[in-house]
């Protein structure tokens, strides 16, 4: 699926653990990015990454960390699960320098419940 | 806060028949615009993306932009039930913005 993996696809956790989220490219592309996605809310960007080692903030990041180590892998960690994280976590990738043509290539999600 | 409005639908439209997808967006400096369509448990894919005022079309779709009134609409000819699917209104706020912001998505029913 464009090169693309997401991986668990789903999980089931509880409340005060902490879960990581993979997120695996073999595109070579710059910028990658983790949305959840919630009735109601539509997708939101947690955090997205222009490089390795290089990271940013998106609109709703509390709760959540991330590291990109090496070009093809970006993790999401929620340090300690609350049931408010709930959601479907989707990792979407870009051609990036300008994207204007480009737009995001999506993985196909994960869906994460915490009990 | 750059924000991107859809109406969340349901919009029916009988198959055959063409189906007006309509997006607003706040930023001015928005400068790329893009239609994605999301199946139900699926991830969105991209369908369409315009730049320029005025119509671009590919096959059943075209995706029309005003950027003095601030709104993307999406037209689907010829609607079949295969179509029915979300539809996501994603915007770009263009140089030095790698970001995407996303609206709620129009859920669209095609019925036979």
């Amino acid at each position: 699926d464009a090169g693309i993996t997401q991986s668990p696809r789903h999980k089931v956790t509880e409340t005060g653990t902490p879960v990581t989220l993979r997120c695996h490219q073999t595109e070579n592309h710059r910028y990658m990015y983790w949305y959840r996605q919630d009735p109601g809310h539509g997708l939101r960007l947690i955090h997205y990454s222009y490089g390795v080692k290089d990271t940013d903030k998106g609109e709703v990041s509390d709760g959540y960390s991330v590291s990109r180590s090496k070009t093809e892998d970006f993790l999401l960690t929620l340090e300690s699960a609350t049931s408010s994280q709930t959601s479907v976590y989707f990792c979407a990738i870009s051609m990036g320098l300008t994207l204007s043509n480009y737009g995001y290539t999506f993985g196909s999600g994960t869906r994460l419940t915490v009990v | 806060q750059k924000e991107v409005e859809q109406n969340s639908g349901p919009l029916s439209v009988p198959e055959g028949a063409i189906a007006s997808l309509n997006c607003t967006y706040s930023d001015r400096g928005s400068q790329s615009f893009f239609w994605y369509r999301q199946y139900s448990g699926k991830s969105p894919e991209l369908i369409m993306f315009i730049y320029s005022n005025g119509d671009k079309e590919d096959g059943r779709f075209t995706a029309q932009l005003n950027k003095a009134s601030q709104y993307v609409s999406l037209l689907i000819r010829d609607s079949q039930p295969s179509d029915s699917a979300t539809y996501l209104c994603a915007v770009n706020s263009g140089a030095g913005s790698y970001q995407l912001t996303f609206g709620k998505g129009t859920k669209l029913s095609v019925i036979p």
